[in-house]
């Protein structure tokens, strides 16, 4: 079973600019959240995503927004960068469905550098 | 508050010898689940091992084993031993409420240096 795939690996930007980074789960998990780490604040919760529908949010600007789509694959957007937007981005995905949706599996990451 | 506290931010351990990685947590629900997470310099989390609040035996997955002691809320992650490649950054987080419907916390990390 393929792991959680996340596209791009790197991207730079400038200031001001919006950004799109893609996320695709592992088959047949519906939940899938997203993640800011950086060494300042470490790994800060952005939102969480099931059946397309917004589940949870995390302390963010309304810069940060985020979709699913109905193949679960999900994507999340930045508008506007800041210098402090600079980070890795993980994604994580899970069943989301109980007894077995506390395991959660991460992608890669997507390393954002905004100049 | 800070949830989830890890007070080691660097470990050395000797090749094959054990670890202890500390963790301790901060809540007031009585459904929540402990996670330990390793992150390797390529940036990728992997899930290492996981324990729910009510689960009575501690839990284990192969090296790694957590140490749950539920009165004094700390979940500490032991590491047997201990090879190379577990040199990395290792993350505790917690995830709480009702089929643990909250989000995911994360601690700062501890970044743990196996030595030849």
């Amino acid at each position: 079973k393929a792991g959680v795939t996340q596209t791009p690996r790197y991207l730079i930007k400038t200031r001001g600019q919006q950004v799109t980074l893609s996320c695709s789960p592992i088959s047949g998990h519906r939940s899938v959240s997203w993640y800011q780490q950086t060494p300042g604040q470490g790994l800060q919760f952005l939102f969480e995503y099931f059946s397309e529908t917004q589940r949870n949010k995390g302390n963010f600007p309304g810069r940060f927004s985020g979709r699913q789509f109905s193949n679960s694959r999900s994507e999340m957007n930045v508008s506007t960068l800041e210098l402090g937007d600079s980070a890795l981005y993980l994604c994580a995905s899970r069943t989301g469905t109980p007894p077995s949706s506390y395991e959660q599996y991460f992608g890669p990451g997507t390393r954002l550098t905004v100049t | 508050a800070q949830k989830i506290t890890q007070t080691q931010p660097g470990m050395f351990v000797q090749e094959k010898e054990a670890v202890t990685l500390d963790c301790t947590y901060d809540t007031s629900d009585q459904s929540y689940g402990l996670f330990w997470y390793k992150q390797p310099s390529s940036g990728e989390m992997i899930f290492l091992i996981y324990q729910g609040s009510y689960d009575e035996q501690n839990a284990t997955e192969g090296r790694y084993s957590l140490n749950f002691q539920k009165a004094r809320k700390s979940a500490n992650l032991v590491i047997s031993a201990s090879q190379l490649g577990d040199s990395a950054m290792y993350f505790c987080a917690m995830r709480e409420g009702e089929n643990y419907g909250q989000n995911f916390v994360f601690g700062p990390g501890t970044r743990l240096s196996v030595l030849p």
